[in-house]
């Protein structure tokens, strides 16, 4: 079956560093999501990553916050940037639609736990 | 008002029993219904999608939709031990745009 791996798996970070997240699916997909998981709280969407342009924010959250990248159809990335405490959260990237996945049901990738002090 | 409301539990049931598992959505345009679990420290897991009126089986995994009443269940038959999670409700208008509520914990005491 398809796999989608995400690294890293956690990491601790200090306060006003960054951190970038890759999110690498091994076929294809038409769709790549970001989402974040608070501690004790259900999944929120931060953005759809679209190949070649810009990602679709939801409300909340901003490009300058929380950067995006989709350079082709398998890969894609988060920064989390200027972290703060706050930001402390499992980050979750999502894949739907491509020849191996359903185009109405995401899949998720095994998530990275992010840690700032 | 959330759009899709789950009671967070924690719901107890022994082993064997039939344990269930509701989910109420505001968003009457829905189309699509998913049912996550989710073990501690995992990322979520599909069990079941659901896109018609009524039941659908799967092993000992019953989702059940009623888009009148804007309510989706899902219904584990014979619950072990290892079904201990949360179980995550998920709806979607399409388009891939989902919402998820805020989960429901399940513990099957053995």
């Amino acid at each position: 079956s398809a796999v989608i791996s995400q690294k890293p798996s956690r990491d601790i970070c200090q306060r006003g560093t960054s951190l970038t997240i890759q999110c690498q699916v091994d076929s294809q997909v038409t769709m790549m999501f970001w989402y974040r998981q608070q501690p004790g709280q259900s999944l929120t969407l931060i953005a759809t990553a679209n190949q070649g342009s810009e990602a679709t924010y939801e409300s909340g959250f901003v490009i300058d916050k929380f950067p995006i990248s989709r350079p082709n159809l398998t890969f894609s990335t988060l920064t989390v940037s200027n972290m703060s405490p706050e930001d402390s959260s499992i980050y979750l990237c999502s894949v739907a639609g491509g020849a191996s996945w359903s185009q109405e049901t995401q899949y998720f990738g095994p998530g990275t736990r992010l840690l700032v002090l | 008002q959330k759009e899709v409301e789950q009671n967070s539990g924690p719901l107890s049931v022994p082993e064997g029993a039939i344990a269930s598992l509701n989910c109420t959505y505001s968003d009457r345009v829905s189309q699509s219904f998913f049912w996550y679990r989710q073990y501690s420290g995992k990322s979520p897991e599909l069990i079941m999608s659901i896109y018609s009126n009524g039941d659908k089986e799967d092993g000992r995994f019953t989702a059940q939709l009623n888009k009148a009443s804007q309510y989706v269940s899902l219904l584990i038959r014979d619950s072990q031990p290892s079904d201990s999670a949360t179980y995550l409700c998920a709806v979607s208008p399409g388009y891939q745009k989902v919402t998820f509520g805020t989960g429901t914990k399940l513990q099957v005491i053995p």
